[in-house]
């Protein structure tokens, strides 16, 4: 009973560097999103996924890439690390169908851009 | 656009206190609204959702009630436990889905036994 596992929990990064946070979920929902939360602003929609091969952009995208290969995974990437992407990020899964679906998130990875 | 405010914390309380964090929206069409709780260290989970007017929506002794007539999802307990201490958060979604939800900046409740 996994559910949405995100990895790693905690990375270091120094400005420049590339890397690629892993999130994978077991409930085959289609629906895939990734948000940041900042302290004072809540969780932001970073990019989102409607089904494998298709994704779209949220609120705050910049700096930020992601795929969708397959239904259980969405890797987020960053492709040059800035101070400004240290945050907490959280990616979430959705069953499609209704407005009121509940999301289902991981327990969030916890970046720092030294 | 879409938007969420909540009270800002944090909020402090003696375990027992009647509890209240407020909410409040802007959204362009009818959303659906939710209560998210985030416990520490963890990720968030739904707490309650109401999906249109005047429903109200609970769980584990919190309530809410969506309010169109003034835009409001305020969260409400009659008694608050030490284990209740967390991050809440409001959201809503108007798209099909809630894969775009939209977030208030959250209120973080502690609970003094």
């Amino acid at each position: 009973n996994a559910g949405v596992t995100q990895t790693p929990k905690f990375q270091v990064l120094k400005t420049g560097q590339s890397m690629t946070l892993q999130c994978a979920q077991d409930m085959n929902h289609e629906y895939m999103s990734w948000y940041r939360q900042d302290p004072g602003m809540g969780l932001r929609l970073i990019h989102y996924s409607v089904g494998a091969g298709i994704t779209d952009q949220g609120e705050v995208p910049n700096g930020y890439n992601v795929s969708r290969s397959t239904t259980e995974d969405f890797p987020l990437r960053l492709l040059s690390a800035a101070p400004s992407q240290t945050s907490v990020y959280f990616c979430a899964s959705t069953p499609p169908g209704r407005r009121n679906t509940e999301a289902f998130f991981g327990q969030g990875t916890r970046l720092t851009v030294v | 656009g879409n938007s969420v405010t909540q009270m800002e914390g944090p909020v402090t309380l003696s375990e027992e206190a009647f509890l209240t964090i407020n909410c409040t929206y802007t959204a362009t069409g009818y959303p659906s609204l939710f209560w998210y709780v985030q416990y520490p260290g963890e990720g968030l989970q739904l707490l309650l959702k109401a999906t249109k007017a005047d429903d109200k929506g609970s769980n584990k002794g919190f309530e809410a009630t969506y309010r169109k007539e003034t835009t409001s999802f305020h969260l409400e307990k009659g008694s608050v436990q030490v284990s209740d201490s967390a991050v809440y958060f409001c959201a809503l979604s108007v798209a099909q889905g809630a894969q775009k939800l939209v977030f208030g900046q959250g209120t973080r409740l502690t609970i003094n036994p």
